[in-house]
């Protein structure tokens, strides 16, 4: 079945730091790739997405390129702030079909501090 | 438009007890999938609905289960709980399309004691 595999957390940095956080992942056929954010006390919001491969997808400052040959999406932002201290997840998806679902990871918790 | 809506916000059970979650999708989605967050354990996959059909299941014993209403919402039971279904529930739904993008509501904090 699908997996994926995400750096272990947490990961403190200082504001204004830049920021990886590795993805790779297992899937059959040629899924969608995403990266949600949870918020404390909050539920999941989707950060980015990319559809195929070669896709960048970007949302506030992230971005994240599918890489089909590493089976890669590694998260990236160039200056991190304390409001984007969260937890951020990596989910492929399954297309189509009754394996229609994403797969997460146990998630990256990032600490921004000042 | 109004996300996705989960009801309570919390609940707290005794084990052996029965606890019914409560989802409504984003107002046209069809598909509604259940996920369990327990702590340190990320997201598992529970449940898939469309179109009033379970059409996919996780890795969960039978007394997890639950139905999809003609309005599109769902119910989740859990029956017989123990102290291990502790967790968030988090419900999702979506278009069914080709990037199967979901989006997700606030989720109800069971707690078992």
């Amino acid at each position: 079945g699908d997996s994926v595999t995400q750096m272990e957390g947490p990961v403190t940095l200082s504001e204004e730091a830049c920021l990886t956080i590795n993805c790779t992942y297992t899937a059959t056929g040629y899924p969608s790739l995403f990266w949600y954010v949870q918020y404390p006390g909050e539920g999941l919001q989707l950060l980015l997405k990319a559809t195929k491969a070669d896709d960048k997808g970007s949302n506030k400052g992230f971005e994240a390129t599918y890489r089909k040959e590493t089976t890669s999406f590694h998260l990236e932002k160039g200056s991190v702030q304390v409001s984007d201290s969260a937890v951020y997840f990596c989910a492929p998806s399954s297309r189509g079909g009754t394996a229609s679902k994403l797969t997460f990871g146990t998630g990256t918790r990032l600490q921004v501090t000042l | 438009e109004a996300g996705v809506t989960q009801s309570p916000t919390h609940l707290i059970k005794t084990r052996g007890q029965q606890a019914t979650l409560r989802c409504s999708p984003i107002s046209g989605h069809t598909s509604v999938y259940w996920y369990q967050q327990a702590l340190g354990l990320g997201l598992q996959f529970l449940l898939w609905y469309d179109e009033g059909e379970e059409r996919n299941r996780g890795n969960f014993p039978p007394r997890f289960s639950g139905r999809q209403f003609p309005n599109y919402s769902s119910e989740l039971n859990v029956n017989a709980l123990e102290l291990e279904d502790s967790a968030l529930y988090l419900c999702a739904s979506s278009l069914i399309s080709r990037d199967n993008e979901q989006f997700f509501g606030p989720g109800t904090r069971l707690t078992v004691l």
